[in-house]
């Protein structure tokens, strides 16, 4: 089974702090991702990466950069949160690669509280 | 970006009843995907359709990939309170998409034993 973790499922920060969420993925799958969800909103893709070191700006990037030193790893930074940044944080992960890869495998999400 | 259109938005039934909600694009895709949120949790992955005018099921839900590839169904049949939750409607590999899915609004189930 594709095991997706997320290092925080709540979080309380304060405005203008710098938040890092971490994302973990055990099944040495290429791609990552970060979304955001918010009611009526659907998900909201914010960075993506393909490969170690490599990422691309999903739909809503501003106020945001990413981090993947390892395969594994992922992580999304808020550089100075904001309060509009509440919001619930998603990651997911999937293969390289053509048909069933488009299947991505989401963490449990992190409830984060800006205030 | 672009979303998917999805709906309904939320539905209230009865324990018992079957439900049905769907999602439509002006785009082609070559994958569909139905996931269910559980509430506080991350979306889990109930099915995947890659061919035009596939029907697939999972126990007692049935999804069908449009033959025109723009549009996707997802069945539940004889709902149970457990049914409770999000559920959203992806397409993917659509021309120049990568990777990516696109994501529709979400249908939110509510079901009243």
């Amino acid at each position: 089974d594709v095991k997706v973790t997320q290092s925080s499922r709540y979080l309380v920060k304060r405005t203008g702090e710098k938040v890092f969420l971490e994302c973990v993925q055990d099944m040495d799958h290429e791609n990552m991702f970060w979304y955001r969800q918010d009611p009526g909103l659907g998900l909201r893709l914010i960075y993506f990466s393909y490969d170690v070191k490599m990422k691309e700006k999903g739909d809503i990037p501003e106020g945001y950069s990413v981090s993947r030193e390892k395969k594994e790893r992922f992580s999304l930074i808020l550089e100075s949160a904001s309060t509009n940044q509440t919001s619930m944080y998603l990651c997911a992960s999937r293969p390289q690669g053509r048909g069933s890869s488009y299947e991505q495998y989401f963490g449990p999400g992190t409830r984060l509280t800006v205030t | 970006g672009q979303q998917l259109n999805q709906s309904p938005q939320s539905m209230f039934i009865q324990e018992g009843e079957d439900v049905s909600m769907n999602c439509t694009s002006s785009s082609i895709f070559n994958t569909w995907l139905w996931y269910k949120q559980d509430p506080g949790e991350g979306p889990v992955l109930l099915i995947a359709l890659y061919k035009a005018g596939e029907l697939t099921s999972n126990g007692r839900l049935t999804a069908q990939f449009g033959i025109t590839r723009k549009d996707s169904f997802l069945n539940i049949s004889a709902s149970i309170p457990s049914d409770v939750g999000i559920y959203f409607c992806a397409g993917g590999g659509r021309l120049n998409q990568g990777g990516k899915l696109i994501f529709g609004q979400g249908t939110e189930l509510s079901v009243k034993p």
